[in-house]
């Protein structure tokens, strides 16, 4: 089975602080997502990257930066945490196009709230 | 992506069917029909997806409208654990880059009873 993991199921930061959120996953996926999730507006896509050291804006790039220096790890960075960046963080990964790799696979999630 | 609509919210009961709807009128050949659900306090896992012809797996059914512009997820005996936010997409399985995302909708709140 394919296993999306994420470094914090929960976090609390303040103001201003740089926070790191981490991603791995097991199944050698040339792709891999940061999406945001909130009530009321589904999920978001923050940045995606689609091999190591490539990486694209998604619909709400600003505020983040990513990472990914292997294959398996891809990190979302919030260089100066904000409140309105508190939000469910979910990072999702798939294999290369075709029919048979469809799918994508998401970790559990991370709750970040920023105070 | 082209829009689907769902209903807000379907009950069901333990052990029983369940047939969830999705409307896609405005569905494009290369689109297909993808199925997700959002357990509590989980990330969204992937159930099914189909193109034209009806797709079965171990874990749910999906029955695709001849002008493939509705479908329907099957579930064919409900569990408490089925309980969950079900979300129906289309993806242009042609468009790369970040035209991999998916684009949630709001979903259909499935509650299961005992």
């Amino acid at each position: 089975d394919v296993k999306v993991t994420q470094s914090s199921r929960y976090l609390v930061k303040r103001t201003g602080e740089k926070v790191f959120l981490e991603c791995v996953q097991d199944m050698d996926h040339e792709n891999m997502f940061w999406y945001r999730q909130d009530p009321g507006l589904g999920l978001r896509l923050i940045y995606f990257s689609y091999d190591v050291k490539m990486k694209e804006k998604g619909d709400i790039p600003e505020g983040y930066s990513v990472s990914r220096e292997k294959k398996e790890r891809f990190s979302l960075i919030l260089e100066s945490a904000s409140t309105n960046q508190t939000s469910m963080y979910l990072c999702a990964s798939r294999g290369a196009l075709g029919f048979r790799s469809a799918e994508q696979y998401f970790g559990p999630g991370t709750r970040l709230t920023v105070t | 992506d082209a829009k689907t609509t769902q209903p807000n919210s379907m009950e069901s009961n333990e052990e029983e069917p369940v047939h969830l709807p999705c409307n896609h009128s405005t569905i494009s050949g290369t689109d297909y029909i993808h199925w997700y659900r959002q357990l509590p306090s989980q990330g969204p896992e992937y159930v099914i997806h189909g193109l034209t012809s009806n797709v079965n797996n171990r874990m749910a059914s999906l029955a695709i409208a001849e002008d493939r512009k509705s479908s329907t997820l099957i579930l064919h005996r409900a569990t408490l654990r089925d309980a969950a936010v079900y979300y129906c997409i289309l993806r242009d399985q042609n468009s790369g880059g970040s035209n991999y995302k998916l684009t949630f909708g709001k979903g259909t709140l499935l509650t299961v009873n005992p």
